[in-house]
């Protein structure tokens, strides 16, 4: 079955420094959907970001992350951390290959940007 | 624009106990889903709908019933509660029924069990 791995649980950074969560996935179908979801303290999860183009550079509020079929990766960047990009991501996949398809969600990463 | 409401905001239990969690949605969607969420193992997905009326099992529906008696509404039941459970459950909706591209999410439950 499809799968997604945030290697990293938890990353801490400094104000400023760039920001970089991993996402890897493994799925039979080259059509796939990867998203980033991010969860604030204190509010519902939502969208940030989402591809199924090869090598296209996709952005939402400072945040960018380019779909790479051949390495199945899905790495979301931000060139300069702020105190307020701490929370949760997600990475997820969805196969959209069946008449329903679900998504498939990565363990998170927590994300602690300090001053 | 639309929202997503789920209650209670927290729910404390009793080892055991039947517990139920309510989600309504205004987006007219038609799909419904709920999910848990746990420290380290992201969300997981328990129950969804593409209907009224209709439930599909996710992968960890053992210990859940769920219900869809009208659009709006989707709710969650956990059928015995275990001692020292303690997870945050999600609702969302989507607007197409054969896919998920895009899930709209509730604010959650927060659950403990005493």
């Amino acid at each position: 079955g499809d799968s997604v791995t945030q290697k990293e649980g938890l990353v801490t950074l400094t104000e400023g420094l760039p920001v970089m969560l991993n996402c890897t996935y493994q799925t039979i179908y080259s059509n796939a959907f990867l998203f980033w979801y991010v969860h604030y303290l204190n509010e519902s999860p939502r969208l940030l970001l989402k591809s199924s183009t090869d090598n296209k550079r996709t952005e939402h509020q400072g945040f960018h992350a380019t779909l790479h079929k051949s390495s199945s990766s899905f790495h979301l960047q931000k060139s300069s951390a702020q105190l307020s990009d701490s929370a949760l991501y997600y990475c997820a996949l969805s196969d959209p290959g069946g008449s329903n398809a679900k998504l498939t969600f990565g363990k998170g990463t927590k994300l602690s940007v300090k001053s | 624009g639309g929202i997503i409401t789920q209650t209670p905001k927290f729910l404390i239990g009793q080892e055991g106990q039947k517990l139920t969690l309510k989600c309504q949605q205004n987006f007219n969607h038609d799909t419904m889903y709920w999910y848990r969420q746990d420290s380290g193992k992201g969300l997981r997905l328990i129950y969804y709908s593409i209907t009224e009326n209709d439930l599909q099992k996710g992968d960890l529906s053992e210990g859940y019933d769920a219900s869809r008696e009208k659009k709006s509404s989707f709710s969650l039941t956990v059928t015995s509660a275990q001692k020292n459970e303690m997870a945050v459950f999600l609702c969302a909706s989507s607007p197409d029924r054969f896919s998920n591209e895009r899930l709209f999410f509730g604010h959650g439950t927060k659950l403990s069990v005493l």
